[in-house]
């Protein structure tokens, strides 16, 4: 089965700090995607990024950067100079490799970090 | 472009009652998903469509049914509303295919209060 473990339940920290939201996984499968969502207050959902399981490159846009490790099952993301309006839930999310061309992915969550960033 | 749309977006039920919670794409893409967010929880799977005329259970099916109507279409019905039900659903889409890694697309929810 699958599993992922975000730690942080809350966050808080003053604008202009460094962020990082750690995020550990389990899954048997040798193959996977990783993903980020945001949840802003007004609730919808809203991706961020996905990582494949053969690709172990740390990835950066602009404030966001996310570090993958395949050896330790983590996928940390961190926010540079953070901004009020970074102030969200974030969750980490791990789906199953599509074999087959009908195959749907069933997305597994962690129970979310909840960050404030204070003015 | 409207993505994902979910109706309706606040609803309030009395223990017993029915009610189905509707969900559209317009992206074109095969598979369709509903989830439950409850607090300290995460999203949890219901039920999911890999495609057209093909439905499956997802970690928590119990006290749900599922119709997926036509290619864009996904619902979900709640036959006999328990105040365990209360929560806010999403529904989510995705392509697929082979080593696909298009995400899966939400609405923006329906918050479900049961008395």
């Amino acid at each position: 089965a699958q599993k992922v473990t975000q730690a942080q339940t809350e966050i808080s920290v003053v604008e202009k700090e460094d962020v990082t939201l750690d995020c550990v996984y389990e899954t048997r499968d040798t193959t996977y995607y990783l993903f980020w969502y945001k949840q802003p207050p007004s609730g919808e959902l809203v991706f961020l990024i996905r990582r494949n399981s053969f690709d172990e490159q740390n990835e950066i846009s602009g404030r966001y950067s996310w570090n993958f490790q395949k050896s330790t099952s983590s996928f940390n993301f961190t926010i540079t100079a953070s901004q009020v309006v970074d102030s969200a839930v974030y969750f980490c999310a791990l789906s199953e490799w599509p074999f087959s061309s009908g195959s749907a992915r069933q997305l597994t969550f962690g129970s979310g970090t909840q960050l404030t960033v204070l003015p | 472009n409207a993505g994902v749309t979910q109706t309706p977006k606040f609803q309030v039920l009395k223990t017993g009652q029915s009610m189905t919670l509707q969900c559209a794409q317009d992206m074109n893409h095969n598979s369709m998903y509903w989830y439950r967010q409850d607090p300290g929880m995460g999203l949890r799977l219901i039920y999911y469509s890999a495609s057209e005329g093909t439905t499956d259970k997802g970690e928590v099916p119990n006290g749900y049914n599922v119709s997926r109507l036509n290619k864009r279409e996904f619902s979900l019905r709640l036959e006999s509303a328990a105040p365990s039900q209360t929560s806010v659903y999403f529904c989510a889409s995705s392509s697929t295919g082979v080593g696909s890694n298009q995400p899966q697309h939400f609405g923006d929810g329906t918050r479900l209060s049961i008395l």
